[in-house]
Formats: structure tokens, C-alpha cells, sequence
């Protein structure tokens, strides 16, 4: 009940094009859903992060789709760029036992080609 | 502001032996929480120390250790290292107030442990 499912496991997209990353959950007490971009021999970067009481979340060419009912959400990268090449991964957290614990989904391999 | 740093960057010891690792909180953070991530894998949460206390553990066996001094800073110690604990360690910092520590976490680069 406290994993994070991830997919796809790796993606490739053209310049340009729209990858969608996909993550699933099981608890319901979950209450925040960062994505981190992570690139080679560097630690995770928070990209954007959304509460469960909106549906969608937009900062620059990332969009957050979350549907609470189907324990559903969805990273969108708007008109991809070769610099967007790097591990997605994503997060959820709840408050339990005196602190939050992020559980990390598996992560994407993203490739976008010029 | 600077971010969060962690030392050493790389780091090569053999079954057996014992690691320390060390994390520098961003600054304003008090409350620092340890990772493992394996290759290939997401970051699996080891623990948390909020104010010098341990503030939440995860999965992992008491050879994991660690402290933060009164600066926030933090160390991960692991004893007994077996081949299996070779992995990338990042540390998050985040800001706590009062018993609530706040969502965000931010992430060191990381140090990079390869046990033979």
C-alpha cells in the first residue's frame, strides 16, 4: 500500500513532442505528489509538485494531471527539448509516525531527440 | 542561500567496513532526511532528524546510523558494510516548524558508495 507505481520506464520523444509520465498509488492518505528531474551524477531536483485538492497544476512547460478517484497522476512536458534528457521520477508523501516519508516511484528514463 | 552539500562526492571501501558520510543543510532548513538510491532505482527513505533527533526511520537495519549537530548539519554512519549497501546516498533539507515538518525537500548531489 506504500509503493508508488511508475511508467514508463524509459521514453523517447522528439523534439518538440509531449511526454506523459504516469504514476499510480495505493494510499489514500497521501496528501502531496512532487516530481523530481534527477540528471546523471546529480542529486533530484523538485520540478513541481501538487496538492490533491486541484485536478491540474502548470509551471512553465510542466503540467501536473491528478485524478484523486482513480489514484492517478501524470507529469506533461510541453514542447520537450533535448535539455528536458534526464530521470523523472515520482513522489508522494503523507504525514505518519512524527514525519514525512516520501516514497519514490521506480523513475523514467526520458531521451529527447533534436 | 546555499544549497545542500555532501561530502565525500565518491567513495570506495570493502566489505566489513565502516563509512561515514557527511550532508550540509541548506541554509534556514532544520530537519535533514537520508536516502538510498540504487542504480536504476528511486530513493528509498532511511531516515529523518529533525532538531538532533531521529524524527522517522524507514526499512533499514540499525548498522544505519546517524546524527545532526546544532547546526543542522547531519552524518550517515553505516557499520558492517556489505556489498549490497553500494548505492548513491543523497540527503534532503527541509524547513520544519514546530512538530510539522514543511513538504518540500531539497537534495544534495549525493556521494556515491561502492563496496567491494
Amino acid at each position: 500500500q506504500q509503493q508508488v507505481k511508475q511508467s514508463p520506464q524509459s521514453l523517447i520523444v522528439q523534439k518538440g513532442g509531449i511526454p506523459i509520465i504516469n504514476c499510480a498509488y495505493e494510499n489514500t492518505a497521501f496528501d502531496y505528489f512532487p516530481w523530481y528531474q534527477q540528471f546523471p551524477g546529480k542529486g533530484p531536483a523538485l520540478l513541481i509538485a501538487i496538492r490533491p485538492d486541484v485536478s491540474e497544476k502548470k509551471e512553465g512547460r510542466f503540467t501536473i494531471s491528478f485524478n484523486k478517484s482513480a489514484k492517478q497522476f501524470s507529469l506533461h512536458i510541453m514542447d520537450s527539448q533535448p535539455g528536458d534528457s534526464a530521470t523523472y521520477f515520482c513522489a508522494a508523501t503523507h504525514y505518519t509516525s512524527g514525519t514525512y516519508k516520501y516514497i519514490f516511484g521506480t523513475g523514467t528514463r526520458l531521451k529527447v531527440l533534436a | 542561500e546555499t544549497g545542500v552539500t555532501q561530502s565525500p562526492t565518491h567513495l570506495i571501501k570493502t566489505r566489513g567496513q565502516q563509512v561515514t558520510l557527511r550532508c550540509s543543510s541548506q541554509s534556514g532548513h532544520n530537519t535533514v532526511s537520508w536516502y538510498q538510491q540504487a542504480l536504476g532505482q528511486g530513493p528509498q527513505f532511511i531516515f529523518q532528524y529533525y532538531r538532533e533527533e531521529e524524527n522517522g526511520r524507514g526499512n533499514f537495519p540499525p548498522r544505519f546510523s546517524g546524527l545532526q549537530f546544532p547546526n543542522y548539519s547531519s552524518e550517515l554512519n553505516v557499520n558492517a558494510l556489505e556489498l549490497d549497501d553500494s548505492a548513491l546516498y543523497l540527503c534532503a533539507s527541509s524547513s520544519g516548524k514546530g512538530l510539522l515538518v514543511w513538504y518540500e525537500q531539497f537534495f544534495g548531489p549525493g556521494t556515491r558508495l561502492t563496496v567491494l
